[in-house]
């Protein structure tokens, strides 16, 4: 099984709302990682876990919150967002954070932020 | 610092083409290379990657891309195309350097359309 589950596949919130992206894969992987993809543009990486310990944050804006709480599980807590947040946020995991893992993506969430 | 080019940002053939996606690296080290797809409102799916070895590398999907230090290329083929081919392509290098080993710079990306 090489699946990586995102869920919800559309959200839709206003700049005043809480709200969680969850992640999930069973494969067994250690690492796990958000990316933001704005339509037509490659994703850029938001956040590595390793371990289920924050190993890269690309200097995203705090109102970005993610959480690992276990090796299955990754979350994004989104509040207080900004209409330009709008995206594709994909979810991926790898065996480990490492040049030669390769990195299994989901199928994405779309936010829209009115 | 790692880097990838992706020439041509739209890629248009006729089914039963040859499909040829170019892509160049730019790395101090030997780079770790892949090329990944993506259909439409959807994630991305490896296609091949590139580590060490052969440098003719065989993926999924009838794809192969052939790893050549001596251009600093990774380009993408396929003999012949098919309309399920039509995709974004994107070209990425793995970073190897400080804390960020293993996370993936990806190329802008090259739209394939395959024309009937």
């Amino acid at each position: 099984d090489t699946e990586v589950t995102q869920t919800p596949k559309h959200l839709v919130m206003g700049m005043t709302n809480k709200k969680s992206l969850k992640c999930e894969q069973h494969m067994g992987h250690r690492a796990m990682y958000w990316y933001k993809q704005k339509a037509k543009k490659p994703p850029e990486l938001m956040f590595v876990y390793s371990y289920e310990k924050l190993s890269i944050n690309e200097s995203v804006p705090s109102r970005f919150s993610p959480e690992c709480p276990n090796s299955s599980l990754l979350n994004l807590h989104l509040h207080a967002l900004q209409p330009e947040d709008s995206a594709l946020y994909l979810c991926a995991s790898s065996l480990r954070e490492g040049p030669t893992d390769t990195q299994y993506f989901g199928p994405g969430t779309r936010l829209t932020v009115l | 610092a790692q880097s990838v080019t992706q020439l041509g940002s739209h890629v248009s053939v006729s089914e039963g083409a040859l499909v040829l996606l170019r892509c160049n690296y730019s790395s101090s080290v030997p780079p770790y290379l892949f090329w990944y797809v993506q259909y439409p409102n959807q994630g991305l799916q490896l296609l091949l990657k590139y580590t060490t070895g052969a440098t003719l590398v065989k993926g999924i999907n009838g794809f192969e891309a052939e790893f050549k230090k001596s251009e600093t290329s990774f380009h993408l083929t396929k003999p012949s195309a098919h309309m399920s081919d039509a995709a974004e392509y994107f070209c990425a290098v793995a970073a190897v350097y400080g804390g960020s080993q293993g996370n993936l710079i990806f190329g802008k990306g090259t739209k394939l359309s395959v024309k009937p």
